[in-house]
Order: structure tokens, then sequence, then C-alpha cells
């Protein structure tokens, strides 16, 4: 079992819909981050949280800790945001290297 | 601040052969990431300096893969005997100082090992 699972994989919708992509994670972390990841690979940091919840634009990030468990939503989705999410979280073991989920794939269809 | 910037961006070679990457993190960032990502899979970790000391390799990072980062400014990442399974995008990445603090990724240098 990976450390960190994302879900869906894949995720298809029609512009405007609400979306949703998970995160669980199995071990101590002392923070979590969700990245985005466009064709020709360049990474962009969204979220870094350790707790509760963060807002930015039509992006929101959750975390429960207790739950072991993070969700990104996007509100009003876009075709711009189309592209692979990923979710990370940092160790708490003192070097915070991040550990990665494989991704969802967000396909937004005008 | 001009962010995180790795070259080469693409990087062709045939097997055997050695590569050298490297990365410019941010100027006031002590801490710098490797990372290697390969098709459909999320970046697995590889390394990471603080300042110049390379405090932690991952098992991943064969006796071919060595990392610098002489001043503890810009970083390299050589891979010699390069083999086929090296092709990746290999991610730099870097951040003030601890978890608290955001990581921010390079562009990525892409190896293809023909």
């Amino acid at each position: 079992k990976n450390e960190v699972e994302q879900s869906p994989q894949n995720l298809t919708a029609q512009e405007g819909e609400f979306i949703t992509i998970n995160c669980s994670y199995s071990v101590g972390i002392s923070a979590l981050h969700w990245l985005q990841q466009h064709p020709g690979g360049g990474i962009v940091s969204l979220f870094m949280l350790s707790s509760g919840k963060k807002k930015h634009g039509r992006l929101i990030a959750t975390i429960n800790i207790q739950e072991k468990h993070s969700s990104l939503h996007i509100t009003a989705s876009h075709p711009r945001d189309s592209a692979v999410y990923i979710c990370a979280v940092a160790s708490n073991f003192g070097n915070e290297k991040l550990t990665f989920g494989t991704g969802t794939r967000l396909t937004i269809i005008p | 601040d001009t962010g995180v910037s790795q070259d080469p961006r693409h990087k062709i070679t045939k097997r055997g052969q050695n590569v050298t990457f490297r990365c410019d993190p941010i100027s006031e960032h002590n801490r710098l990431y490797w990372y290697r990502q390969t098709l459909g899979q999320g970046p697995e970790f590889l390394t990471y300096f603080q300042n110049e000391a390379q405090l932690e390799k991952s098992r991943l990072l064969s006796d071919r893969f060595s990392a610098e980062r002489p001043k503890g400014s810009f970083s390299t990442l050589e891979i010699q005997r390069t083999e086929q399974g090296d092709s990746a995008m290999y991610l730099c990445a870097s951040s003030l100082e601890a978890a608290q603090d955001e990581q921010y990724f390079g562009p990525g240098t892409r190896l293809t090992v023909t």
C-alpha cells in the first residue's frame, strides 16, 4: 500500500461543475501539499496545510489530521483547470522530504 | 526573485554516457531537494541539502548518481553510465528552511536515454 493514495486517478467533468479530489495518507506528517502539474512538467504549489482549511480563489483545501485525509475542491471549474493534481505529504521525521501520490488527471470539458 | 531554474530543460543521451544537471534555487532558500518523476507517476524523493550539507539520500539513488551543492547555492546532479531506466523528469525544489515552508519547484529536466 502506498503511503499516499489519491482518488480518483482520472476525472472528466463539464465546465462549471464542482470538483473534489481526495487524498489519504498513512504516515505521520508535518504538512500536506496540494500541487498542480501542467503538461510539460512544471509543478506549482497550490496549498500547504497542516490543519483545517485554506481557500484561494476557486480552490479550497481541507485536511483532517485524525482521519489522515485531505480534499481539494474546485468550484465553478474551467477548462484551464485541466491538469494533474498531486497530493504530497511532508515527513515529520525532520527532513521534510515530500512523499507524493500518483496524481489525479483532471479534464474539464467546455 | 526569478524562481527555481533548472538547466538543461531537455537532455537526450546514449546509454553509458554521463550527464549532469544543474539547479539554481531561490537565492535565500537553504533547503534544496531533488526528485525524479517517471511517466504517469508522482515524483519520488532522491536527496536533499541543507545549505551545502547533503543530509539524506534515497535508496533510489544508486552509486551512479551523485549530487553536490558546493557553496550552498546551486546544486548539480550527475548520473554516470546512464541506463534506459534513468529516463525520467528530474525535478528540483527549494524551500526556506523546514516543513512549515513551502517548496518551490523548478521546471524540471527531462532526460531521455536511448
